[in-house]
């Protein structure tokens, strides 16, 4: 029972252009969203986060867009670089007395020079 | 600043023996967590601990056994290990649950 989903597994961009991640969630409690980034042979790596109380939050090249009605997030990155070819991971938690981080199962993200 | 440091980063075991895989953080987080990663699949939680001497079950916990008797120490206890436990471990801590975790760079497991 995936409750995140990441239905595209692999992503090629141009470098320069710009790379929209897309996340789906069932559970309607998730109040609290993250997007992790992972090189092989290392541990996942935060990259940014939105709570439920906004619907964008933006760091530098990375925003994250939030609608709630449609239990859908995107991650954008633009420009895109090659140092952002990873794989990256859409997790969520319902914040009041959560313990654990629900992760979806990722999408490998390619960026050619 | 090592952050999460997990041991071994790779190991093969043979069906039936057991092994400890180690971690141990250095940011004074309370909570820690042990993640299995299956191929194509996303991190499944086995065993959390809100903090020393307090553990609990995760999502897939059966095989799997933990302690907690220091902040920094979370180690993952494999008995009678089996090839369904053949995967990539991660452990992971916060400084509050269900928020930004910080993860070891993993521990490929593979039982033969």
């Amino acid at each position: 029972d995936q409750q995140v989903k990441q239905n595209s597994p692999s992503l090629s961009v141009q470098e320069g252009r710009i790379s929209i991640l897309n996340c789906d969630y069932t559970n309607s409690m998730f109040d609290y969203f993250l997007w992790y980034k992972k090189y092989p042979a290392e541990g996942p790596t935060f990259l940014i986060s939105i709570s439920s109380i906004k619907d964008k939050n933006e760091d530098g090249r990375f925003t994250v867009f939030l609608n709630k009605s449609a239990k859908h997030l995107s991650l954008h990155i633009v420009p895109s670089q090659p140092g952002d070819s990873a794989v990256y991971f859409c997790a969520a938690s319902a914040k009041t007395g959560a313990n654990n981080l629900f992760f979806g199962t990722g999408t490998r993200l390619t960026v050619i020079p | 600043n090592a952050g999460v440091t997990q041991t071994p980063k790779f190991r093969i075991l043979k069906i039936g023996q057991s092994m400890t895989l180690q971690c141990t953080q250095d940011m004074n987080h309370n909570y820690m967590y042990w993640y299995r990663q299956d191929p194509g699949m996303g991190l499944k939680l086995i065993y959390y601990s809100v903090g020393a001497g307090i553990t609990d079950k995760g999502e897939v916990p059966n095989g799997y056994n933990v302690s907690r008797s220091t902040t920094e120490d979370f180690p993952l206890r494999l008995e009678l290990a089996a090839p369904s436990q053949t995967s990539v471990y991660f452990c992971a801590s916060s400084f509050r649950g269900g928020l930004e975790a910080f993860f070891g760079q993993g521990t490929r497991l593979t039982v033969v």
